[in-house]
């Protein structure tokens, strides 16, 4: 099955600085999906992104999909403490099996 | 709205003692997974199951067993628990839909220690 590197591990940001987060597969995927977890939380579904070279927005959240379906990003604009948690991504192959990311666990400070 | 509940949030076991976690979920969802998280090492999948009484190895099977007899309930199974199986335990469930593929919606998870 896929693999799926996500970097960086840690993100710490200034309130009002953006930052991104990247993930990449070892194979090409069917689709990818993002899930954010507060702490203490469980992880929750955000979006998913199916076609090569998909674009979806979230009010501040920028979510991007390669063109080779091998690698996504999020990019948050104007970090808020309210987005403080871990994002995750995770590839679904052509088995249909869902492989995770390790996550970006993002801190703020005011 | 899709619920999946866990049988504990914390649970403290001794070393060697037989562990049930249960996972119920109210979506008559065909797919149910376990996973465990540990810091660093994000989520990896333990057992799924795709029907009843089916059961399939995720990535770390090794130590566990995992039930399945009725669509709504998947419990996972430490026959003889270790401290290396100290970690936090997810439940997920899922359906295969055309537009959102196979999103998983989460328990609230357990965190077992096991002493």
């Amino acid at each position: 099955g896929q693999q799926v590197m996500q970097i960086p591990q840690y993100q710490h940001v200034q309130e009002g600085e953006d930052f991104t987060t990247y993930c990449n597969s070892s194979t090409t995927l069917s689709n990818i999906q993002w899930y954010k977890q507060r702490p203490g939380g469980h992880p929750v579904f955000l979006i998913q992104l199916v076609k090569s070279g998909e674009v979806k927005k979230q009010k501040r959240l920028t979510f991007q999909f390669g063109e080779a379906k091998k690698n996504s990003s999020l990019h948050i604009t104007a970090t808020q403490t309210t987005d403080v948690g871990t994002y995750f991504c995770a590839g679904q192959g052509v088995d249909y099996k869902l492989s995770f990311g390790a996550g970006t666990t993002v801190t703020v400070r005011a | 709205d899709v619920k999946v509940t866990q049988s504990s949030r914390y649970l403290v076991k001794r070393t060697g003692e037989k562990v049930f976690l249960e996972c119920v979920q109210d979506m008559d969802h065909e797919n149910m997974f376990w996973y465990r998280q540990d810091p660093g090492l994000g989520l990896r999948l333990i057992y799924f199951s795709y029907d009843v009484k089916m059961k399939e190895k995720g990535d770390i099977p090794e130590g566990y067993s995992v039930s399945r007899e009725k669509k709504e309930r998947f419990s996972l199974i430490l026959e003889s628990a270790s401290t290396n199986q100290t970690s936090m335990y997810l439940c997920a469930s899922s359906f295969l839909s055309r537009d959102r593929g196979e999103t998983q919606y989460f328990g609230p998870g357990t965190r077992l220690l096991v002493l």
